[in-house]
């Protein structure tokens, strides 16, 4: 299996503009997380899906960022209008439901907002 | 709510040297326990977890960890480390039956030759 695949793996933008980050889970795995890495605020969970549903979007910041799950295979979150302020590593990990809770990540995206 | 505090931000040590990242966890059901490791540049890789059973687990690339219950701890240790070995460290525990991680802030492991 190629593991978790998020895209693109660098993204650099100016302030306002729309950042889209993709992320495809390993086949099978039922859910899905996003998270966002920074040096002051660590490792942060933003949302989750479980069976392509929003279970918990707690940490989502504000309402510029957005994240869906169309079919098992994909998910995006979505930043509008970006900010300075939003840049970090977003990851995306999958599991499958019911193996004790072990997260597969992927590479991960750094963006870059100017 | 559960917590995971990692007692040390960064931890430098001499290649061959024994490690001991330090984890601390708080809840009041049963939990979990996991380490990931982070190399430069790239996604959290698990390296061990503990489950039930046997406290000491043992992991990849020769790391072990205890889970102490009396203690609420779950430190990782190896006997000798490796240059390679240079990553961010990160605890994690989730409730049983539930999916959510709760991460420590990482600890940063430095090997000098």
């Amino acid at each position: 299996d190629a593991g978790v695949i998020q895209s693109p793996r660098h993204e650099v933008t100016e302030m306002g503009q729309e950042v889209t980050l993709r992320c495809k889970p390993i086949s099978g795995h039922n859910s899905l997380f996003w998270y966002r890495q920074t040096m002051m605020r660590g490792l942060e969970l933003l949302i989750y899906f479980n069976n392509n549903v929003p279970i918990d979007d707690s940490g989502m910041p504000e309402d510029r960022f957005s994240a869906k799950m169309p079919n098992a295979s994909f998910s995006t979150l979505k930043i509008q209008p970006s900010e300075p302020r939003d840049s970090a590593v977003y990851f995306c990990a999958s599991i499958l439901q019911g193996a004790y809770n072990e997260q597969f990540f992927g590479p991960g995206t750094r963006l870059t907002v100017l | 709510a559960q917590s995971v505090t990692q007692l040390d931000s960064q931890v430098p040590v001499f290649e061959e040297a024994p490690v001991e990242l330090r984890c601390n966890y708080s809840s009041s059901v049963s939990v979990y326990l996991f380490w990931y490791v982070q190399y430069p540049n790239q996604g959290l890789q698990l390296l061990l977890k503990y489950l039930s059973g046997s406290t000491l687990v043992k992991g990849i690339n020769g790391f072990e960890a205890e889970f102490n219950k009396s203690q609420t701890s779950f430190h990782l240790r190896k006997p000798s480390v490796h240059i390679s070995d240079t990553a961010e460290y990160f605890c994690a525990l989730s409730i049983q039956g539930a999916q959510k991680l709760v991460f420590g802030q990482g600890t940063r492991l430095t090997i000098n030759p």
